[in-house]
């Protein structure tokens, strides 16, 4: 089945820096790639989503990348403000699994003001 | 984006209780719904897929008899934590997938912290 990794799971940037998050997949069928946003105690929601027919997507201070060579994908958030301050989930879905989505282990940004 | 709701949104219960938890898509229909467990600090485990008018399929390692899932329409899903237990302890969040054809995207209800004594 499919395998996400992601890194670093602990991020600090000072406020206004950017900051990169970087996932790895294991299922070359994967062709849908999300990332979420989950405040403490709340629910996750989607950020930005790539699939696989593109290479990079973007909006506002989100960017997303993706390497279907190498099996990557990235966030970047540039200009970060104390507010993207939460975890990040990466996640991968393959076509012919189910829909569903396998998510990586999360990383901690800290957004320091 | 599209509105997931789950309740109730927190639960304590005696040992040995059962406990049900319903999720539901307020403004599309969903013939699939997802549900996770997350432990503090750690990423979302997926429990099972709850398909509509059909049986849920289960991951390894998770007991179907313990965890039950009903999928009764396309709007709501339901599990059942039947004999909970304190090991049983964690925060369930469902989530629903909205494929309309142009999009294709799951969105997460704000999910239920359950608590047994």
């Amino acid at each position: 089945g499919e395998n996400v990794e992601q890194h670093p799971s602990t991020l600090s940037v000072q406020e206004g820096d950017s900051a990169v998050i970087k996932c790895t997949y294991s299922d070359s069928a994967s062709n849908y790639f999300p990332w979420y946003k989950q405040e403490l105690g709340k629910r996750p929601q989607l950020i930005i989503d790539i699939r696989s027919n593109v290479g990079e997507k973007k909006d506002q201070r989100i960017a997303v990348t993706l390497n279907k060579t190498a099996k990557h994908f990235s966030l970047h958030i540039t200009e970060t403000q104390p507010e993207d301050s939460a975890v990040y989930f990466c996640a991968a879905r393959a076509y012919n699994a189910g829909n569903m989505l396998t998510f990586g282990g999360g990383t901690r940004l800290m957004v320091k003001p | 984006g599209a509105v997931v709701s789950q309740h109730p949104s927190w639960v304590i219960c005696k040992s040995g209780t059962s406990v049900k938890i319903e999720c539901r898509s307020l403004d599309f229909q969903a013939t699939t719904m997802f549900w996770y467990r997350q432990f503090p600090k750690q990423s979302l485990m997926l429990m099972a897929t709850s398909n509509e008018g059909s049986k849920a399929t289960y991951e390894q390692g998770v007991e179907k008899d313990k965890f039950l899932i009903n999928h009764a329409s396309l709007t709501l899903s339901t599990l059942t934590v039947t004999s909970a237990h304190p090991e049983d302890s964690s925060f369930y969040i469902c989530s629903a997938r909205e494929n309309s054809g142009i999009t294709d995207t799951q969105y997460f209800g704000p999910g239920t912290r359950l608590t047994v004594l």
